[in-house]
């Protein structure tokens, strides 16, 4: 069956730093890929996400690709902020798009 | 705007109590969601429905129960609480096809 596998955190960074948050996934026919975030103590919300194989989601200063040779979808960014501490879920929406399929989740801590 | 309220935000019961969240969303959407949010699980889907009078067991369904009767709420019931229901709850909302969803604050319940 369909399954996000996200790498495990915690990530901890200083601020200004590169990040890269790992997600690859299995899955049968053409499913969107999207990245979630959950600051403290609130819902999650969407960041980006990306419909087809090789589109690029952006947002805030993050990017992701959809990598279908590689079954990948990494979150990026160049330069993180304090105000970037938070859960970033990784998921995965199977063809009518209405249920989602979610990776464990991976906490962020960037220091001063 | 539209939003998607859940209440109480906080709730703490016995074992053995009937409780209930509740989850209202003036998006219009069709689709709503429950899910639990635990350390290590990161979210697993409870309840979901697709409209009216449509309500579908998730993959942790066991000790919930939800009801369908108008567009804009979808309230979980926890019939006999039990310890290991102590979670953070979310309710969330989208349209059909686009996948985004649109996440309450969330209820942590405690049961004592």
């Amino acid at each position: 069956g369909n399954s996000v596998t996200q790498m495990e955190g915690p990530v901890t960074l200083s601020e200004e730093a590169f990040l890269t948050i790992n997600c690859t996934y299995t899955a049968t026919g053409y499913p969107s890929l999207f990245w979630y975030v959950q600051y403290p103590g609130e819902g999650l919300q969407l960041l980006l996400k990306a419909t087809k194989a090789d589109d690029k989601g952006s947002n805030k200063g993050f990017e992701a690709t959809y990598r279908k040779e590689t079954t990948s979808f990494h979150l990026e960014k160049g330069s993180v902020q304090v105000s970037d501490s938070a859960v970033y879920f990784c998921a995965l929406g199977p063809g009518n798009n209405r249920k989602l399929i979610w990776g464990l989740g991976t906490s962020l801590a960037v220091n001063p | 705007d539209a939003e998607i309220t859940q209440s109480p935000r906080h709730k703490i019961t016995e074992t053995g109590r009937q409780v209930t969240l509740a989850c209202h969303q003036t998006w219009n959407h069709n689709n709503m969601f429950w899910y639990r949010q635990d350390l290590g699980h990161g979210l697993r889907l409870i309840h979901y429905s697709y409209g009216v009078h449509d309500t579908n067991k998730g993959e942790v369904s066991d000790g919930y129960s939800v009801s369908r009767s108008n567009t804009e709420d979808l309230p979980l019931t926890l019939e006999s609480a039990a310890s290991s229901q102590t979670s953070v709850y979310f309710c969330a909302s989208s349209t059909s096809g686009t996948g985004e969803l649109f996440f309450g604050e969330g209820s942590r319940l405690t049961v004592l």
